[in-house]
């Protein structure tokens, strides 16, 4: 069984860009999550997403939105790229209704680096 | 706010021994708690989890504690193995999300 798919896994833009990150769920899975991990900060929680509504959303700006399509895939964009957005980001899914009342499965993660 | 922490400094455990890890939170009365591994450059993988209704699960050599009026959780690791190091998260649910601890490296030396 195919385990959560990010794409791509390594991407480096200039400030003032946008970028487009992908993330497949496992088979089955409606809830999926996405997490910004900077050295240090631990897992700061961007949004969540269960049958392509946004259900919860972190203290991240504007500039950060996702979208979920209809075979749960998800995408998170972010524009107008700044140096401190640098950050392996990190996708998630789950069983059932998510939450924290099943376990999360990760991504391997994407790592952006903004120069 | 709600706040969780770990120990923020590395742990170092001989191995063989037991690691007891840390996990301390305020202003939050979490249904669940889960505990994940992370290897360097690599998504976490889930270990366990355990309901605010239990004080104790295990796991081949794992043990988790969760004490809901002294806010805390401790996360046990048995006969530890140098295979064993990696930082250690442990995350609380809150509304469809799940809110992290910083984790706590832990170096099991032969």
């Amino acid at each position: 069984k195919a385990g959560v798919t990010q794409t791509p896994r390594y991407l480096i833009k200039t400030r003032g860009q946008q970028v487009t990150l992908s993330c497949s769920p496992i088979s089955g899975h409606r809830s999926v999550s996405w997490y910004q991990q900077t050295p240090g900060q631990g897992l700061q929680f961007l949004f969540e997403y269960f049958s392509e509504t946004q259900r919860n959303k972190g203290n991240f700006p504007g500039r950060f939105s996702g979208r979920q399509f209809s075979n749960s895939r998800s995408e998170m964009n972010v524009s107008t790229l700044e140096l401190g957005d640098s950050a392996l980001y990190l996708c998630a899914s789950s069983w059932g209704t998510g939450g924290g009342s099943t376990e999360a499965f990760f991504g391997q993660g994407t790592r952006l680096t903004v120069v | 706010s709600q706040k969780i922490e770990q120990n923020s400094e590395a742990l170092n455990i001989q191995e063989g021994k037991t690691a007891t890890l840390t996990c301390n939170y305020t202003n939050y009365s979490p249904a669940y708690l889960q505990w994940y591994r992370q290897d360097p450059g690599r998504g976490p993988v889930f270990l366990l989890l355990i309901r605010e209704n239990e004080k104790e699960k295990r796991k081949e050599r794992l043990k988790v504690t969760f004490d809901t009026t002294l806010k805390q959780s401790l996360f046990h690791i048995t006969a530890s193995q140098p295979a064993d190091s990696a930082t250690y998260l442990c995350a609380l649910d809150s509304n469809y999300q799940l809110i992290w601890g910083a984790g706590t490296k832990l170096i099991i030396k032969p």
